[in-house]
């Protein structure tokens, strides 16, 4: 299977700041990544998915301009949550879809906003 | 309606029990099943796949049933490590979209 990181692990911010997260696929060049958000005692929702070399596709209810994605390469995608607010506070998971359409998933970013 | 939907739980258990969980999916053209598993503050990690025919995997066997639209997973002999969510996952569309169920929370209890 894929291997995927994240960094950072966690975060903690103050309101207005922007934060970036990076998610890389460490053995398995992804054309696709796809980045969620979960908050506590909920599901995975999807945020959007990452397209190397092209505009990421959003998730309907999701800002574009809040949650700017970059995939420059077939290996790093990058989630920046801009103007970040204490609602955005949230765990944000990436993931690479391997064999068999089976996804495996980053260890994910903790993000807290005071 | 929601894609993927399953109870919540939590499901209490002794050791030694066995227990199964369900989940419905609402699109008939959903194409892949699969169950993870999501130990707590930590990022969801493949259990098994799916298949038509079923499949078994040690104490772990999943069904699908496409006629009812669910998936099952009936996990034998409980062990206390098996306490985690267990999320059932579908795709559709060519496999471009994954939709997860809010998971169903094991406790296994001494």
């Amino acid at each position: 299977g894929a291997v995927v990181s994240q960094h950072p692990s966690w975060v903690i911010c103050k309101s207005g700041t922007s934060v970036k997260i990076e998610c890389r696929s460490l053995d398995f060049q992804a054309t696709t990544m796809f980045w969620y958000r979960q908050f506590p005692k909920q599901s995975l929702m999807l945020m959007a998915t990452s397209n190397e070399g092209s505009k990421a596709t959003y998730e309907q209810g999701v800002e574009k301009d809040k949650f700017l994605i970059n995939h420059a390469s077939l290996t790093l995608s990058t989630l920046t949550v801009t103007s970040a607010h204490p609602e955005d506070s949230s765990f944000y998971i990436c993931s690479v879809t391997g064999r068999q359409e089976t996804q495996y998933f980053g260890p994910g970013t903790r993000l807290l906003v005071l | 309606r929601k894609e993927v939907e399953q109870d919540p739980g939590p499901f209490n258990v002794p050791e030694g029990a066995t227990v199964a969980f369900n989940c419905t999916y609402s699109n008939s053209a959903s194409q892949s099943f699969f169950w993870y598993r999501q130990d707590c503050r930590k990022e969801p990690k493949l259990l098994m796949s799916v298949y038509s025919s079923g499949n078994e995997d040690g104490r772990f066997t999943a069904q699908l049933n496409r006629a009812s639209q669910y998936i099952s997973l009936l996990i034998r002999d409980s062990k206390l490590s098996d306490s985690a969510t267990y999320l059932c996952v579908v795709t559709v569309y060519n496999f471009n979209k994954f939709y997860f169920g809010s998971g169903t929370k094991l406790n296994v209890k001494p």
